[in-house]
Formats: C-alpha cells, structure tokens, sequence
C-alpha cells in the first residue's frame, strides 16, 4: 500500500518533444505529490508539487496531471530541451510535512537534439 | 541557499570495517534524513532525525545506526559494513512543518570490498 508505482524507467525525446512520466499509488490516503529532478552528480531537488484538491498543476514548462479517481499522476515537460536531461522521481506522503516521502523508482529522461 | 554537505564524494571501505558517512547543513534545520539510491530501485528511506538526539527507522534501517549529537550535524553508521552495501548515500534536511522540500547533499558513493 506504500508503493508508488513509476514508469517509463528510461525515456528519449527529441529536443521540442514532450516527456511524460506516469506514476500511481495505491495508499488513498496520500495527499501530497511532489517530483524531484537529479542532475548527474548532483542530488535531487524539488520541481514541482500538488495536492489532490487541484487536478493540474503548471509551472513554466512543467505540468504536473492528477488522477484522484484512478489514483495516478503524471509529470508533462513540453517543449523538452537537452538541459531537461535528468533523472526525475515522483513521491507521494501523507501530509506535506510527513517524515516518510515514498518514492518511486526513479525516470531517466534523455532530450536528444 | 541551503547547503548539504557531505563531507565525502567517494569512500572505499573493506568489508567488515565500522563507516561513518558524515552530514552538514548550515539552515537550522529541524529534520534530517539518510537515503539510499540504487538504480531501479529509487530513494530509500534508512534513517530521520526529528530533533537533536532522536532517531527513527525508515524503511531499511537494517545494518545502519545513526548519531545526532547537534542540530547542523547528522552521522550514518554503517558498524560492520557489506559489499550489500555498496550504494548511493544521499543526506537531506528540511525545516520542521509542511510544505517545505528536502534539500539533499551531492552524496556519498560508498563502495565496499
């Protein structure tokens, strides 16, 4: 039931493409998903967040969509570019300010000029 | 900015040996965490401190222990380590209350032989 469930493992895109990661849950009472980006050599860092009162969620070129009825969130980053390149995990917990942020596996997007 | 160090990049260990991983924020910080990344398995949670001097388990606190002696200051203890051990070892911190992100370190490659 702590389980977030992340897909694809690896993505290519042509630069200007849009990348989309899946991820879903099963705990419904999760309420706070974030992504996190991780640039090689680097650690992750916040992208971006949403609760589930909210079904989108934009910042700039990077959308979070989410699903409360089939319990799934997607990550959109349109017009992909090569600076995109990153390795991106979504996580879910119970409350924002929760100890336990579950992650999922982890997506390596590759933007390809 | 908030700033993570880990105090190595890279550590070479012989299995058997006691390991310290060592973790400084400069923030103030209330909460600490210690995560595991391994590829295809994302961000594991070992260990968080809440405060000064208090621990709790995450999801694979086998093998490890940790010390909180000071606010900016959080240590992994590996007492007798494995070649299972062999990881990514990310240090985050994060203000007390929600809707903070973490903030990790770079990390700390540790492999053991």
């Amino acid at each position: 039931q702590q389980q977030v469930k992340q897909s694809p493992q690896s993505l290519i895109v042509q630069k200007g493409g849009i990348s989309i990661i899946n991820c879903a849950y099963e705990n419904t009472a999760f309420d706070y998903f974030p992504w996190y980006q991780q640039f090689p050599g680097k650690g992750p860092a916040l992208l971006i967040a949403i609760r589930p009162d909210v079904s989108e969620k934009k910042e700039g070129r990077f959308t979070i969509s989410f699903n409360k009825s089939a319990k799934q969130f997607s990550l959109h980053i349109m017009d992909s570019q090569p600076g995109d390149s990153a390795t991106y995990f979504c996580a879910a917990s119970i409350g924002a300010g929760s100890y336990q942020l579950t992650f999922g596996k982890g997506t390596k997007l590759s933007v390809i000029p | 900015d908030v700033k993570v160090t880990q105090s190595s990049r890279y550590l070479v260990k012989r299995t058997g040996e006691k390991v310290f991983l060592e973790c400084v924020q400069d923030m103030d910080h209330e909460n600490m965490f210690w995560y595991r990344q391994d590829p295809g398995l994302g961000l594991r949670l070992i260990y968080f401190s809440y405060d000064v001097k208090m621990k709790e388990k995450g999801d694979i606190p086998e093998g490890y222990s940790v010390s909180r002696e000071k606010k900016e200051r959080f240590s992994l203890i590996l007492e007798s380590a494995s070649t299972n051990q062999t990881s990514m070892y990310l240090c985050a911190s994060r203000p007390q209350g929600g809707g903070s992100p973490l903030h990790f370190g770079n990390g700390t490659r540790l492999t053991v032989t």
